[in-house]
């Protein structure tokens, strides 16, 4: 079954700094990946996708994330924090494959910016 | 203009009741979906509706039944409502089976069950 897991349930940067948040995906071939992202009391938003084409893919607020199939990694960057950014942050998967497949997110990232 | 919409936001009950919760999407999807957030913010699927066929059946206890009466609509009753329940649902669509389609989400529904 695929799965994701993402390191940290907690991550703190200052405003102005490197966002980080990590994504590792279990998978034989490469799936499909996203990263949504939860404001307090909302539901969630797709920031980005990778969908088997450029493996850097951009997305919304200026965050991006690179698939690397060596490292079965989908880590999700922004080169510099705003207070904005403060969420909960997931990644999920889904195989690259027919038929009724379903999203599977991972636990979780709370993202907190210092000012 | 809401894309998802879902109602009640807010629903407190005591054990025992049963309970429904509404889902509407305006943006003309086929798939749509229900899922169950804890206190710890782990999201799962319960169900998913395509054409208002059910394809994804996850692990729910049989007192939860999705009941879609149009391709726009997708309602969750819950019959004797369990401690265990209280959480957020969230309802979300797609356009297809949702593989790489992005899905949308509803605001949720804060589910407390006394």
């Amino acid at each position: 079954a695929q799965s994701v897991t993402q390191l940290g349930s907690h991550v703190s940067v200052s405003e102005g700094a490197l966002v980080l948040l990590r994504c590792n995906y279990s998978s034989s071939v490469p799936p499909y990946l996203f990263w949504y992202v939860q404001y307090p009391n909302q539901g969630l938003q797709l920031l980005l996708k990778y969908t088997s084409a450029a493996t850097l893919v951009k997305g919304i607020n200026g965050f991006e994330a690179e698939f690397k199939k060596s490292e079965t990694s989908f880590h999700l960057t922004k080169p510099s924090a705003h207070m904005s950014d403060a969420a909960e942050y997931f990644c999920a998967v889904t195989p690259n494959s027919g038929g009724y497949q379903k999203v599977t997110f991972g636990t979780g990232t709370k993202l907190q910016v210092i000012p | 203009d809401t894309a998802v919409s879902q109602t009640p936001k807010y629903l407190v009950t005591q054990m025992g009741n049963d309970k429904s919760i509404k889902c509407e999407q305006n943006l003309g999807h086929d798939t749509m979906y229900w899922y169950k957030q804890d206190s710890k913010k782990f999201l799962k699927i319960m169900f998913s509706y395509n054409n208002k066929e059910l394809i994804i059946n996850e692990t729910v206890p049989n007192r939860f039944s999705p009941k879609s009466p149009d391709k726009a609509h997708l309602n969750l009753h819950i019959n004797s409502l369990e401690l265990g329940d209280s959480a957020v649902y969230f309802c979300a669509s797609s356009q297809s089976r949702g593989q790489y389609e992005t899905q949308y989400f509803g605001p949720g529904t804060r589910l407390l069950v006394l």
